[in-house]
């Protein structure tokens, strides 16, 4: 059964910081990789998603990577604002059938002024 | 486009009561999915449909059923709540599971408290 590991469960770093969000998966036989944010009392926000056959994408100062043999994805967040402050959640796509995302715990990011 | 919308927002029922959670999306995606969001158990996958007419349970579905009669409307049924089912639901849907077809959209969720 695949698991998600998300760590550490909670950061806290000054504004302007760059900083490294974990996501670590015990299955390699992934289709992709998503992340999301959520904000406190919403809905999830996708991020970026990360085919298994791809090392990494960008969108803006977000960056993230996948290496799928040792079952560990990374989301870099650039120059890191107040606005980012949410809770970050990795998902993985087990195969292109069906509607299968097995989520991590998710990382409660706190972007102090 | 409204994305995925979800109602009620909140609901307290008692326990044994039946209710059924909305879920509707306008982007013509097929694929659509409920999770159950609880503290420390992450997201949990109740049941997804892959189209109209196909549905297919997932990794928590006892105690709710579904049904896929249109495109755009996915509902959840709970058919005797109990306590256990305290949780935030999230609806998510996707135009396809393909490439980034497969990005997941979310609803903004309904809370539901079981006395």
């Amino acid at each position: 059964k695949q698991e998600v590991t998300q760590i550490p469960a909670a950061l806290s770093v000054p504004e302007g910081e760059n900083l490294v969000l974990n996501c670590s998966f015990t299955d390699s036989a992934i289709y992709n990789l998503q992340w999301f944010r959520q904000d406190p009392g919403k809905g999830l926000t996708s991020l970026l998603l990360i085919q298994s056959s791809q090392r990494e994408q960008t969108s803006g100062r977000l960056n993230a990577s996948l290496d799928k043999s040792s079952g560990r994805s990374t989301l870099y967040i650039a120059a890191s604002q107040p606005g980012d402050s949410a809770t970050y959640l990795c998902a993985v796509r087990r195969d292109n059938a069906g509607n299968m995302l097995t989520f991590g715990g998710g990382t409660r990011l706190m972007v102090k002024p | 486009n409204a994305g995925v919308t979800q109602t009620p927002k909140f609901q307290v029922l008692k326990t044994g009561q039946s209710m059924t959670l909305q879920c509707a999306q306008d982007m013509n995606h097929e694929y659509m999915s409920w999770y159950r969001q609880d503290p420390g158990m992450g997201l949990r996958l109740i049941h997804y449909s892959v189209g109209a007419g196909i549905t297919d349970q997932g990794e928590v579905p006892n105690g709710y059923n579904v049904s896929r009669s249109t495109t755009e409307d996915f509902p959840l049924r709970l058919l005797s709540a109990a306590p256990s089912q305290t949780s935030v639901y999230f609806c998510a849907s996707s135009y396809s599971s393909w490439g980034l077809a497969g990005t997941q959209y979310f609803g903004p969720g309904t809370r539901l408290t079981v006395l």
